[in-house]
């Protein structure tokens, strides 16, 4: 079965850039598995962020941003702020009415 | 705006059936492009996806979970339902319910705010 790989942890400093990456145990992320990214603070549901690989959703600051880097999806964090700290996860469609969530990164701002 | 709301049992035994409902509002679950389902996450651990049907009627399942999961459609009430069979400790999680869009842009956009189930005796 594939599996959506994320690096489990990260910290970026206040202000500071970070990019988060989202791959395939076997391939590469392309923009046809829309990958799409999620932020989920403890005892809350998953906020969207992104979609389909670089669309920001209605309402998320234009610091976070998505992109194809290499043969993973990424989601850079621009300016990054206390309240970012935060698990993300990314979403890919493997087609067939199938998705798969990655094991989630948890960003810690210090 | 459209909301979505978990509801049911809290607790199960092992080896019994886990039943969530999902009852939406502000919206129809038979609105077109859109799929409805059901995502879990056990304590202290990441998400995952259980199922969902599209509006069409289709349903697709976790492969991982497939033998035990049913979700099931209730138009006239504006809801769905998930069933999942056999349980056992594993399977204690916050379960969420979620609407997905099919078509051009495929991605979560409405949660519904996670109900935590316990599988114990």
């Amino acid at each position: 079965q594939t599996v959506v790989t994320q690096e489990p942890s990260f910290s970026v400093s206040p202000g500071g850039t970070v990019t988060l990456t989202c791959g395939l145990s076997s391939g590469s992320v392309s923009t046809s598995y829309y990958p799409s990214w999620y932020q989920q603070t403890p005892g809350q549901a998953p906020r969207t962020l992104i979609f389909s690989t670089n669309t920001r959703f209605s309402g998320v600051p234009d610091r976070f941003s998505g992109s194809i880097l290499g043969n993973k999806a990424a989601l850079t964090i621009t300016g990054a702020q206390a309240d970012d700290e935060s698990d993300y996860y990314c979403v890919l469609y493997m087609g067939s009415g199938i998705w798969v969530f990655g094991g989630g990164t948890k960003l810690t701002v210090l | 705006q459209l909301q979505l709301q978990e509801s049911g049992p809290g607790l199960v035994k092992p080896s019994e059936t886990l039943s969530l409902t999902c009852t939406v509002s502000g919206g129809s679950i038979s609105s077109s492009s859109y799929y409805w389902g059901w995502i879990r996450q056990p304590p202290g651990k990441g998400l995952e996806w259980i199922g969902s049907f599209y509006y069409s009627g289709s349903t697709y399942y976790n492969p991982s979970l497939k033998s035990r999961v049913t979700i099931s459609v209730d138009t006239s009430q504006n809801q769905f339902s998930l069933k999942l069979s056999s349980v056992t400790a594993a399977d204690t999680a916050v379960y969420y319910c979620a609407r997905h869009h099919g078509g051009a842009a495929r991605y979560f956009d409405y949660w519904g705010q996670g109900t935590l189930v316990t599988v114990s005796s």
